[in-house]
């Protein structure tokens, strides 16, 4: 298995444009997570997804869109990339929603110039 | 209001040395907590969370209710502990994990 993965690894973007962060997950897990990761200010949640077919906002939403495609799939979306959303951006998974044990992805860093 | 806090950003011990980081939460009602943990170019893993009561690889940790504390502990430290450590807490309404900033481990022999 490989848990969850994430692509791109790496991206360099302009103020300005545009770009999907994809996630994965083969583990079966209902419910889904996208986190950023800054220096000194941890992980914040972006949005989540309960379960399929679900999407809320998490503690940081602004500027960004989600979307469940499937079971698996849950994307992050940046329709116009600014300065401060440069960090390194976290899928996660979990079998159940809130309290269990979340899986996470190998990360992705964004550069936004 | 939930929060969690991590009050050192970087904790440098020497080999052998005990270990312990700290966890304060703000939370009502009956907590639920985890501890993180981010080696280097890994990625972020469950290291240990409260209701399990278990020790994974040397550390503990001990739900302090009056204190509201989740500290994390090891006797010995070695050198491989060296990470970041998050400190979590389920959120009330069950929506998802809400992170300390984080606390850099590093041991050096």
């Amino acid at each position: 298995n490989a848990g969850v993965t994430q692509t791109p690894k790496f991206q360099v973007l302009k103020t300005g444009q545009s770009m999907t962060l994809q996630c994965a997950q083969d583990m079966n897990h209902n419910s889904m997570y996208w986190y950023r990761q800054d220096p000194g200010m941890g992980l914040r949640l972006i949005y989540y997804s309960a379960s399929e077919g679900t999407t809320d906002k998490g503690e940081v939403p602004n500027g960004y869109n989600v979307s469940r495609l499937n079971k698996r799939e849950f994307s992050l979306r940046l329709e116009s990339a600014a300065p401060s959303q440069t960090s390194v951006y976290f899928c996660a998974s979990s079998s159940g929603f809130g309290g269990y044990e979340q899986y996470f992805g190998p990360g992705t860093r964004l550069t936004v110039t | 209001a939930q929060r969690v806090t991590q009050p050192e950003k970087l904790l440098s011990v020497f080999k052998g040395a005990p270990v312990e980081l700290k966890c304060n939460y703000s939370y009502s009602g009956s907590p639920e907590l985890f501890w993180y943990v981010q080696y280097s170019r890994q990625r972020l893993q469950l290291l240990l969370r409260h209701i399990s009561r278990e020790s994974i690889k040397g550390f503990t940790a001990d739900l302090n209710k009056g204190e509201t504390s989740f500290h994390l502990k090891k006797p010995f430290a070695q050198e491989e502990d060296s990470a970041m450590y998050y400190c979590a807490l389920r959120d009330q309404a069950g929506t998802a994990l809400i992170f300390g900033k984080g606390t850099t481990l590093s041991v050096s022999s």
